[in-house]
């Protein structure tokens, strides 16, 4: 199975900061992996599909990066209903696999 | 729009069997594998494998084959996971998810989600 890390594992940050969050894989998925938001008590919701696509209706301060083994997601500038947890998730192969989260916190 | 719904929230006792729904809607449904994941109380997302309702071809992950069982039943755009015999272990919310791509790339992604189901098994 391909194991899917995050750093940090939490994270305190202001409205208005810019953000960035690293996801890595145990082998390289080229460009098969997607980013995901997670709100308390909510449904997961895809942000950023195939590294570096923004899904329809996310906005363009979300932005992805990386390929190989080395991923970023990027918030240029925190708004308040940015606070949440972030998923990274390969879909490179079966199992398809996630990583354990970013809790994004307001400072 | 396409829409995911999934069966309302279940308590049962462990031992007891189980099975929760996902209903697609504004898609042809047997075009698309649907996806489970769990999420354990305050914890990260588990892939659980996958059904395409258009053969019902199934996908299930190692931590998963042989726990869980997926149908899918077309005519009424639905898929299911059961369990025969449920454990503590079991309670956390479940999701379902369309697989879906863009026509110009093999690469995958879920979108979107049903709401959930939870999940709570205990004596």
């Amino acid at each position: 199975d391909i194991q899917m890390t995050q750093s940090p594992s939490s994270l305190s940050a202001s409205v208005g900061d810019r953000v960035t969050i690293t996801c890595r894989a145990s082998q390289s998925i080229s460009t098969y992996l997607n980013w995901y938001q997670q709100k308390s008590g909510k449904a997961p919701k895809v942000l950023i599909f195939g590294a570096s696509t923004l899904q329809s209706g996310v906005p363009s301060r979300f932005s992805g990066s990386g390929s190989g083994t080395e991923f970023t997601l990027t918030i240029s500038s925190l708004q308040p209903d940015d606070f949440a947890t972030y998923f990274c998730q390969q879909s490179y192969n079966t199992p398809r696999t996630f990583g354990p989260g970013t809790k994004l916190e307001i400072k | 729009e396409v829409q995911l719904v999934q069966s309302g929230a279940e308590v049962r006792k462990p031992g007891q069997s189980l099975k929760i729904s996902c209903q697609g809607s504004g898609y042809k449904f047997s075009n698309y594998w649907i996806d489970w994941v769990r999420q354990l109380p305050g914890q990260g997302l588990e892939w659980m494998g996958a059904i395409y309702p258009g053969d019902s071809d199934t996908r299930y992950s190692p931590s998963f084959e042989g726990q869980v069982t997926f149908a899918a039943d077309e005519s009424i755009s639905t898929a299911y996971v059961q369990w025969r015999s449920l454990k503590d272990s079991d309670t956390a919310i479940y999701y379902c998810a369309r697989r879906t791509s863009t026509v110009t790339t093999d690469k995958t992604h879920f979108d979107p989600w049903g709401q959930g189901t939870l999940v709570t098994v205990s004596s």
